[in-house]
């Protein structure tokens, strides 16, 4: 199962908006509404930022949305804030019963 | 409180084999599958597989698999990694991770708890 494709870096000013793309095949991304990205601030654990493409969980700012379309899953983060600034991973469940990540977006606010 | 808690940092040898814990708390352990996630310093996460805490059932990613081992000891609500025949590049924090929802529930896809992190460091 090879790794999800995300883009290495996007950076940002405050309050812009950016997007940070996941691609995969029809056996992860395309093939279900699985997709959950996650947030990871350096020598911290991953935290969940969204999960089933597009939902929330409660405490998550609404700055965060995800989408999805074919075998691509986006992450946009709107109105940036410095505290934003942290890598990113996309994760999908898979065709093989398993799970896969992508290989990491570092977000940098300018 | 959902809380996993993860046995402290190991050194170990070129070809031997570490065990990481990870206890959990503030929930029920047989409803929720445990995956293991490893991350090499400066790089992505890497899942490396789960089990079913009910049943004991397995399912490992590819590239671990017959190097790795998890289960799931139900009378302390732990479960264990245990990777074998280390080499240099298993030099990796471990992270265990549990499910937001669920088995049962049937959405179970979003791996919303994690661990502190374990630092396995293999060198000679």
């Amino acid at each position: 199962q090879s790794a999800l494709t995300q883009p290495a870096s996007v950076s940002g000013s405050p309050g812009q908006s950016i997007t940070i793309s996941c691609t995969g095949t029809s056996s992860d991304v395309g093939g279900y509404n699985y997709v959950s990205w996650y947030q990871q601030h350096p020598g911290k654990a991953p935290k969940l930022m969204i999960y089933d493409v597009s939902k929330r969980p409660s405490g998550v700012s609404n700055r965060f949305s995800g989408s999805k379309s074919g075998n691509t899953a986006s992450l946009t983060i709107s109105g940036l804030q410095a505290e934003d600034e942290a890598d990113y991973y996309c994760s999908s469940y898979t065709s093989s019963s398993t799970w896969v990540f992508g290989g990491g977006t570092k977000l940098t606010v300018l | 409180e959902v809380q996993l808690v993860q046995s402290g940092a190991e050194v170990k040898k070129p070809g031997a084999t570490v065990k990481i814990s990870c206890k959990v708390s503030g929930y029920t352990f047989t409803d929720y599958y445990m995956h293991w996630v490893q991350q090499a310093p400066g790089k992505g996460l890497e899942w490396m597989g789960l089990v079913d805490p009910e049943d004991g059932e397995t399912i490992y990613a590819e590239k671990f698999q017959g190097r790795v081992t998890i289960t799931a000891d139900t009378s302390t609500d732990t479960a264990y990694m245990e990777l074998s025949s280390l080499r240099s590049e298993d030099t990796a924090v471990y992270y265990c991770a549990t499910n937001t929802r669920p088995i049962w529930s049937g959405y179970y896809f979003d791996i919303g708890y994690w661990g502190q992190g374990t630092l396995v460091t293999v060198s000679s």
